[in-house]
């Protein structure tokens, strides 16, 4: 069964720093890996999606990286700011019937 | 855009109602998810549907059951709602190919009382 961790649960950076956040899986039999943001109480917005052929995707600030091997994946944000303030989810799409299996977040302040 | 609207944002109802959560979708995408998210459980998969009348149980089927007549409406049943029930719902929706996003609605927190 596919396992995702997330470390760390909370992150707390000064506005301006360049930031990593890490998503490992157990399961390197994957279609896909999606990133993910929350913000309180609303649904998920779609960050950026790697298939398992590529190691890495960018939009803007934003830039994931894929080890499929490794099982890891890390969302790197450049020059935070206070509105990147969330809670960042990735999810892993396995070989079974289009089923994803969510982390548990990193929730990220961003202080001014 | 990909839109995914959820009928109420939230949602208040007593134990042993049948409770209904509607969730449509515009981008005539094939698959449809319903989620229930919970502090320090994360997001659990309930159940999914690859395909009109078509549906599949996730982790956590018991005490849920679906309805997806129409390619773009997908609905939550609770058949007899529970205090453990209480949580956010969040709908997805994604197109069948294997690289393709899922998109989520805006989610419904449900309280059952």
């Amino acid at each position: 069964k596919q396992e995702v961790t997330q470390i760390p649960a909370a992150l707390s950076v000064p506005e301006g720093e360049n930031l990593v956040l890490n998503c490992s899986f157990t399961d390197s039999a994957i279609y896909n890996l999606q990133w993910f943001r929350q913000d309180p109480g609303k649904g998920l917005t779609s960050l950026l999606l790697i298939q398992s052929s590529q190691r890495e995707q960018t939009s803007g600030r934003l830039n994931a990286s894929l080890d499929k091997s490794s099982g890891r994946s890390t969302l790197y944000i450049a020059a935070s700011q206070p509105g990147d303030s969330a809670t960042y989810l990735c999810a892993v799409k396995g070989y079974n019937a289009g089923k994803s299996t969510f982390g548990d977040g990193t929730t990220l302040t961003v202080k001014p | 855009d990909v839109k995914v609207t959820q009928s109420s944002r939230y949602l208040v109802k007593r134990t042993g109602e049948k409770v209904f959560l509607e969730c449509v979708q515009d981008m005539d995408h094939e698959n449809m998810f319903w989620y229930r998210q919970d502090p320090g459980l994360g997001l659990r998969l309930i159940y999914f549907s690859y395909d009109v009348k078509m549906k599949e149980k996730g982790d956590i089927p018991e005490g849920y059951s679906v309805s997806r007549e129409k390619k773009e409406r997908f609905s939550l049943i609770l058949e007899s709602a529970s205090t453990n029930q209480t949580s956010m719902y969040l709908c997805a929706s994604s197109l069948s190919r294997e690289n393709q996003p899922q998109h989520f609605g805006d989610g419904t927190r449900l309280s059952i009382l």
